[in-house]
């Protein structure tokens, strides 16, 4: 029963360029969240989705950042134009629609951007 | 809005106990988590607190005063491996809010 499916592990991109990270969430969870953490800070909420789905992306940037969660398939976290500052590790995390199960998280992405 | 406070760093010994403190502000309550997260990986589910109490689990206890905002976790018979970041998450509206995490260093 695999976990959340993050990927790419590691992904660099030269400024300007566009960044896509993909989630596969839990097996049986239709909730699906990301974040982002900087290095040594906490995990800041980015957007909430469901399938087809934005529940809540209040954490977004206004420019640049997209996220979808279609009917099949991974939700996606666009960055385009990606700058220095958006160097960091981003997690998908999924849950079950019951709030006391928890997150499960995925391996995270890094992004290094150049 | 949601506010929560955890200490920064924390240093014990391998075979002590440590509690991690959490103190919290939210417009609702539905309930607080811990999550551990060594360095490089995702966090990972501790425990679940709904109810004022004590919940226990093996080494790892997790406490809750819902009139006080305030939460603990405890750590007992330390290992170096509970190395690690330890996280006060509060959710609200389908989304957790995360404290900046206490780092826990164990040493021998």
């Amino acid at each position: 029963n695999a976990g959340v499916m993050q990927n790419p592990r590691h992904l660099v991109r030269r400024r300007g360029q566009e960044a896509r990270l993909r989630c596969s969430p839990m097996k049986g969870h239709s909730h699906v969240y990301w974040y982002r953490q900087l290095p040594e800070e906490g995990l800041k909420f980015m957007v909430y989705l469901q399938k087809e789905n934005i529940i809540d992306e209040s954490g977004m940037p206004k420019e640049r950042f997209s996220a979808e969660f279609p009917k099949e398939g991974p939700s996606i976290l666009r960055i385009q134009q990606v700058v220095r500052g958006d160097s960091a590790a981003y997690f998908c995390a999924s849950s079950p629609p019951t709030e006391s199960y928890g997150y499960t998280f995925g391996s995270g992405t890094r992004l290094t951007v150049v | 809005g949601q506010n929560i406070d955890q200490p920064t760093e924390m240093t014990a010994t391998e075979g002590a106990i440590v509690q991690i403190n959490c103190t919290y502000q939210t417009s609702g309550f539905n309930g607080l988590f811990w999550y551990q997260q060594h360095a490089g990986e995702a966090p990972t589910f501790l425990s679940y607190n709904v109810l004022d109490g004590l919940e226990e689990k093996g080494r790892f206890s997790s406490f809750l005063s819902r009139s006080k905002g305030y939460s603990y976790l405890l750590l007992k018979e330390l290992q170096m491996k509970d190395s690690a970041s330890y996280l006060c998450a509060v959710p609200n509206a389908g989304k957790s809010t995360f404290g900046d995490g206490t780092t826990l260093t164990v040493k021998p």
